[in-house]
């Protein structure tokens, strides 16, 4: 499967404030990935699809204006949290899909907003 | 919409002993599904994959059972050891091959393995 990246590891920020989080396919050109979202003792729930050069694809619910989602090259997608609440406060994690089958993930990013 | 759902929140085995993690779905026209391990602050961590045209597929200690009938699906962890113990979810895919598309997760089952 691909090498997937993902920074940072964890990040503290002010409610109100945006932050950026990376994630890198470091072996495998992928034109697609995909944003997930993991609160506490709760399962993974996908925010969104990722696509090269285009839009992203929000799934229901997700307010694609808070969470702006760029991927600009093959080997790079960019997740935005704008004007954080305590309430974005979880566990993001990205996911590449591999040449054949199969999804990796990257170790994801702690977020906590105060 | 249609959703993939674990039996059992937690799981106690004792070292040594074999494991069993069920998992039901209920989209019948998914037709890829894979168990994922998740330890605590981490991503998921691949662990096997099966797709709808096969019923069982074997892994280094572990097994997926897929039984299409009954929606049902199974990981089978052999001679469990202690690095055994974390969340592992079961995953589906209904599109593989014609497009990308994003997975839906089950509930996650705790694995606990005591010494």
């Amino acid at each position: 499967g691909a090498v997937v990246s993902q920074h940072p590891s964890w990040v503290i920020c002010k409610s109100g404030t945006s932050v950026k989080i990376e994630c890198r396919s470091l072996d495998f050109q992928a034109t697609t990935m995909f944003w997930y979202r993991q609160f506490p003792k709760q399962s993974l729930m996908l925010m969104a699809t990722s696509n090269e050069g285009s839009k992203a694809t929000y799934e229901q619910g997700v307010e694609k204006d808070k969470f702006l989602i760029n991927h600009a090259s093959l080997t790079l997608s960019t997740l935005t949290v704008t004007s954080a609440h305590p309430e974005d406060s979880s566990f993001y994690i990205c996911s590449v899909q591999g040449r054949t089958y199969g999804y990796t993930f990257g170790s994801g990013t702690r977020l906590t907003v105060v | 919409g249609e959703s993939v759902g674990l039996h059992l929140p937690t799981l106690s085995v004792q070292e040594g002993d074999n494991s069993i993690i069920n998992c039901a779905y209920s989209n019948s026209a998914s037709d890829y599904f894979i168990w994922y391990k998740q330890e605590s602050g981490k991503g998921p961590q691949f662990i096997i994959d099966i797709r709808s045209n096969m019923d069982k597929r074997q892994g280094q200690r572990v097994t997926v059972l897929l039984n299409k009938t009954v929606k049902h699906l199974s990981l089978q962890i052999a001679a469990t050891q202690p690095g055994d113990s974390a969340v592992y979810f079961c995953a589906e895919n209904i599109k593989v091959g014609g497009g990308a598309d994003g997975l839906t997760f089950g509930k996650g089952t705790h694995l606990i393995i005591q010494p």
